[in-house]
């Protein structure tokens, strides 16, 4: 597509359920990331896929978070048992490579709120 | 592990002035990116600096990167009200891009 495209736009959610925030990047672009930005913050990472396969999940904050990228293209952040700190917006970039040399592309993000 | 640093944290302009925000790395690094948040938006890529003491312009916006390539900043000269939002720095960590907290820009008309 032309640009990183994020769905839902906003999720609210109860506590201790699980939620995915899917994300579609640029067509050829290889590098897929994720941030999380709470407010008045810059993003934070949170994941890092080359191709199809995790690169770094350094930036997880614990098991309760994973992600997924099964065919190089669309990935999918699933978060289990959520909890109310899990409140912000979930922004996804791709890249056309991995060597963080290129401009990133951000999609519109997710927001998420954990009531 | 390398962090980014930016200052001020808030920046208050007159319509018509100008100013300048800073950003400063832990590391050496490779290269220096720029982003752009408007309220309620998303960051949007400005700019990459490479090279060593490299300047770049954007009509109203200078670019600056560090002789010793550690650290950067942006001036922005006789500030618009298009010029509101957040502007972040972002260094990279091993293959991923570390960003500082941002410079929030408002501007009295």
């Amino acid at each position: 597509g032309a640009g990183v495209s994020q769905t839902p736009s906003n999720k609210v959610t109860e506590k201790g359920k699980y939620v995915e925030l899917r994300c579609d990047p640029i067509s050829g672009h290889t590098a897929l990331y994720w941030y999380r930005q709470s407010l008045g913050q810059g993003p934070e990472f949170l994941i890092y896929f080359q191709g199809t396969g995790a690169a770094d999940d350094s930036g997880l904050p614990n098991d309760r978070f994973f992600a997924v990228r099964p065919e190089g293209s669309v990935s999918t952040l699933k978060i289990q048992r959520t909890e109310r700190g899990d409140s912000a917006v979930y922004l996804c970039a791709s890249s056309l490579e991995g060597s963080a040399n290129y401009g990133y592309t951000f999609g519109s993000g997710t927001r998420l709120t954990v009531v | 592990g390398q962090q980014v640093m930016q200052i001020p944290q808030y920046q208050h302009v007159q319509e018509g002035e100008d100013f300048t925000t800073y950003c400063n790395s832990s590391t050496t690094l490779s290269n220096i990116q720029w982003y752009k948040q408007r309220p309620g938006g998303h960051p949007v890529f400005l700019i990459q600096l490479v090279k060593s003491g490299e300047v770049k312009k954007q009509k109203r916006l200078t670019f600056q990167f560090g002789e010793a390539k550690k650290n950067s900043s942006l001036h922005i000269t006789a500030t618009q009200t298009t010029d509101v939002g957040t502007y972040f720095c972002a260094g990279p960590n091993d293959y991923k891009l570390s960003f500082g907290a941002g410079t929030t820009v408002t501007v009295r008309a």
